[in-house]
């Protein structure tokens, strides 16, 4: 299995801090991608990045992804109430799809 | 981009019952996935559900409990049977884009009583 682990499990901030997840994954990887769940509904698309790849953005985001220690992690800049949601990193090979526990991110106004 | 209805949104029934879950996809597409969130979580991978094929379950998931349809490109059910509290969790159906990123429903938040 590649179930990916993510830390912090839960991240409380004030509004205008920064936040950083981070994940990990045994297994090689496609791409990893990160997601967001808003209070148990359907997962939205963030950001994904290629195994080619070490840093993308995106706005407010930016992921990066070190192959060799099998990790990523998401940085959330100038983070807003609203972000106050769930995240998930997705490790992606062939056609095997597996996510991560996730992160639950508060952010405080 | 894919848009997916998935329907219920959720749904409280008694032990012993079966609910079918639905969802439509606006356009085409190879495979679907049915994934299960229970409280507290990450996602776990129920099953892949081809066109014209038997769907591919995941370890720990049976067809007897977990039947699934896939009767066209755009559709897809999956039924829980003969449920128990345990069954309680949020049912997500999925569909990815170019095998890259995934689209989902908004999910079923299945309450067994």
């Amino acid at each position: 299995s590649q179930q990916g682990e993510e830390d912090p499990q839960a991240l409380s901030i004030q509004e205008g801090e920064n936040a950083t997840m981070n994940c990990s994954y045994k297994t090689s990887i496609n791409n990893l991608q990160w997601y967001r769940q808003n209070s148990g509904r359907g997962l939205v698309h963030l950001i994904l990045i290629r195994s080619n790849e070490r840093e993308k953005h995106s706005g407010r985001l930016r992921v990066t992804l070190d192959t060799s220690k099998k990790s990523s992690s998401l940085l959330i800049t100038a983070s807003r109430a609203a972000d106050t949601a769930s995240y998930f990193c997705l490790g992606t090979s062939g056609s095997r799809l597996t996510f991560g526990e996730g992160t639950q991110l508060t952010v405080n106004p | 981009s894919a848009v997916i209805s998935q329907k219920p949104s959720r749904d409280i029934c008694q032990r012993g019952t079966s609910l079918t879950i639905q969802c439509q996809v606006d356009s085409q597409v190879t495979m679907m996935f049915w994934y299960r969130q229970q409280p507290g979580q990450s996602l776990t991978l129920i099953a892949t559900a081809n066109q014209g094929s038997e769907a591919t379950y995941e370890s720990g998931f049976v067809i007897d409990k977990f039947p699934i349809s896939r009767p066209n490109l755009t559709f897809s059910t999956l039924t829980v049977s003969n449920m128990s509290p345990e069954d309680s969790s949020i049912y997500l159906c999925s569909v990815d884009q170019q095998g890259e990123k995934l689209f989902f429903g908004s999910g079923t938040q299945l309450s067994v009583l």
